[in-house]
C-alpha cells in the first residue's frame, strides 16, 4: 500500500466554514494531485502541482485552492463552503518521470457540507 | 473528445465464477492505459498499466488485453472472490501534454456473491 494519507477521512461541515483538507506522502514523490469523485462517476482533476511552489488549476473548474510549500505536503482549502461542495476528494502523487508512471492515490476525504 | 466508456455498469457474479469488464476509449493520442480497483470509501489501487506496444498483461487472477487498433481493452478475473467486490475503473493516459493527462472511466461496480 503507498505511503499517502489524508485527513480527515470523514468531515461533516457547515455552510459558509473554511477548511483544509490535509494530503501527506512519504515517497518524495515531485507530482502529487487533487481529484474529485461524485458517487458512480469519474474522477476528475482538480489541482496538480509539479512540486514545491508549483501550482496549477485542472480540468475541472473548483473554487478550493492549494498550496505546495514542502514536497510531502499539499493541502486543499475552501474558503466558505457550500453544500455544492458535498463530494469525495482524493489525493495522488507520483513520480517525476516520463508516462508510464504510476499514480498512488490517498483512501480519500468524504465531504458533506449541510 | 477523449473518452473513456466502461460496460457494465454494474455486475453481480457468484464466487468462484469469471467475468470481464469492457473498456473502449477515444483519448488521442494514445500513451498507456490501466485498470485501477477502487474499493467502497477508498482510493483506486493499480492493477496493470499497458502501453501501446502491450497486448496482455496479468496480475495474478486479473488479466488486462489491449487492442489499440480498436481503442478497447478487457480486464478479466478469475476464479473471483468475495474481495473482489469493488469498482474496476478503466484509465487512459494520453502523449499530448507534458503531465501525461489521466482521463477516467466511471467504473464497473462488482459484486461477488457467496
Amino acid at each position: 500500500e503507498a505511503d499517502i494519507y489524508q485527513t480527515p477521512r470523514y468531515l461533516v461541515i457547515g455552510t459558509g466554514k473554511k477548511i483544509t483538507l490535509e494530503c501527506s506522502q512519504t515517497m518524495g514523490h515531485d507530482k502529487m494531485y487533487w481529484y474529485q469523485q461524485d458517487p458512480g462517476m469519474e474522477l476528475h482533476l482538480i489541482h496538480y502541482s509539479y512540486g514545491v511552489n508549483s501550482t496549477e488549476k485542472g480540468d475541472l473548474s473548483s473554487e478550493s485552492t492549494v498550496s505546495r510549500i514542502r514536497t510531502e505536503h499539499f493541502p486543499l482549502t475552501l474558503e466558505s463552503a457550500r453544500p455544492s461542495h458535498t463530494s469525495q476528494y482524493l489525493c495522488a502523487s507520483s513520480e517525476d518521470k516520463p508516462s508510464p508512471y504510476e499514480q498512488y492515490f490517498g483512501p480519500g476525504t468524504r465531504l458533506t457540507v449541510t | 473528445k477523449n473518452q473513456v466508456e466502461q460496460s457494465p455498469q454494474s455486475l453481480i457474479i457468484l464466487e468462484g465464477k469469471n467475468c470481464t469488464l469492457q473498456c473502449n476509449y477515444t483519448v488521442s493520442p494514445f500513451s498507456n492505459l490501466r485498470w485501477y480497483k477502487q474499493d467502497t470509501g477508498r482510493g483506486p489501487v493499480s492493477l496493470t498499466i499497458m502501453t501501446f506496444s502491450e497486448n496482455t498483461k496479468s496480475n495474478g487472477r486479473y488479466t488486462a488485453t489491449l487492442d489499440a487498433d480498436t481503442k478497447q481493452s478487457s480486464l478479466h478475473i478469475t476464479a473471483s472472490q468475495l474481495s473482489d467486490s469493488a469498482s474496476y475503473i478503466c484509465v487512459v493516459s494520453d502523449r499530448g501534454s507534458t503531465l501525461g493527462r489521466l482521463y477516467f472511466g466511471r467504473g464497473t461496480q462488482l459484486t461477488v456473491w457467496p
